[in-house]
């Protein structure tokens, strides 16, 4: 079955950096787009960033542009997201998810997301 | 970026009545608009994608409608296990948004 387990989460002070990172398994992880998406402590959902299947485009949320980088490990079956200059507005519930259909071919959502990870950005 | 509004805000409603969500974007999207709905301390589960077409293993009672600038979803007949958040996302164009979102409370 599908599993996308995300790490990397914690506790930062204003300014630094952190790496989130989300292990894949149960398809063909090199076949489909993928994403993060965040969700700060009772708040909606906020879209941060995706990446093609293959890694050869990206595209970010106007709030982290410049600051968060997405990049992905098909030998492995791991997603990163990279987090610069974090400031404490970024503090939230991170989730990685899985586009619905392979290679891009039809923009329907997301099918399949990991449980989160919590990263708290401290002033 | 295209603003995704979402009406009410929150609602209550009884198990067996049927509830119908509001979903508006500021400028066509088509039909690149999904559902999604939302438990406490869990990750979303997508609902509808397409506008309307429903996903694999997710109950009939669901039903979404909608091009355009204007969406819906209707949950046809509430069961307990249907009180949660509900989103809708445009996929349109990126960067892709996020309403911000409908409670379900039960009466």
């Amino acid at each position: 079955q599908v599993q996308l387990v995300e790490s990397g989460g914690g506790v930062v002070q204003s300014g630094r950096s952190l790496r989130l990172s989300c292990a894949a398994s149960g398809f063909s992880f090199s076949s489909f787009g993928m994403n993060w998406v965040r969700q700060a402590p009772g708040k909606g959902l906020e879209w941060v960033a995706i990446i093609s299947y293959d890694g050869s485009h990206e595209v970010y949320g106007d709030s982290v542009k410049g600051r968060f980088t997405i990049s992905r490990d098909n030998s492995e079956n791991i997603l990163y997201l990279q987090m610069s200059s974090l400031r404490p507005e970024d503090s939230a519930v991170y989730f990685c998810a899985k586009d619905t259909f392979e290679s891009g071919r039809y923009p329907g959502g997301f099918d399949f997301w990991g449980q989160g990870a919590l990263v708290t950005v401290s002033s | 970026d295209v603003q995704m509004t979402q009406s009410p805000s929150s609602v209550s409603a009884s198990v067996g009545d049927r509830v119908t969500l509001t979903c508006r974007a500021s400028q066509d999207v088509s039909a690149f608009l999904v559902w999604y709905q939302q438990k406490p301390g869990k990750a979303p589960n997508l609902l509808i994608y397409g506008a309307s077409r429903l996903q694999a293993g997710v109950p009939s009672r669901f039903s979404g409608r909608g091009s355009g600038t204007d969406f819906t979803l209707t949950i046809s007949s509430l069961q307990a296990e249907d009180f949660a958040s509900y989103f809708c996302q445009q996929t349109d164009s990126f960067p892709y948004t996020f309403g911000q979102g409908t409670i379900l409370e039960i009466k």
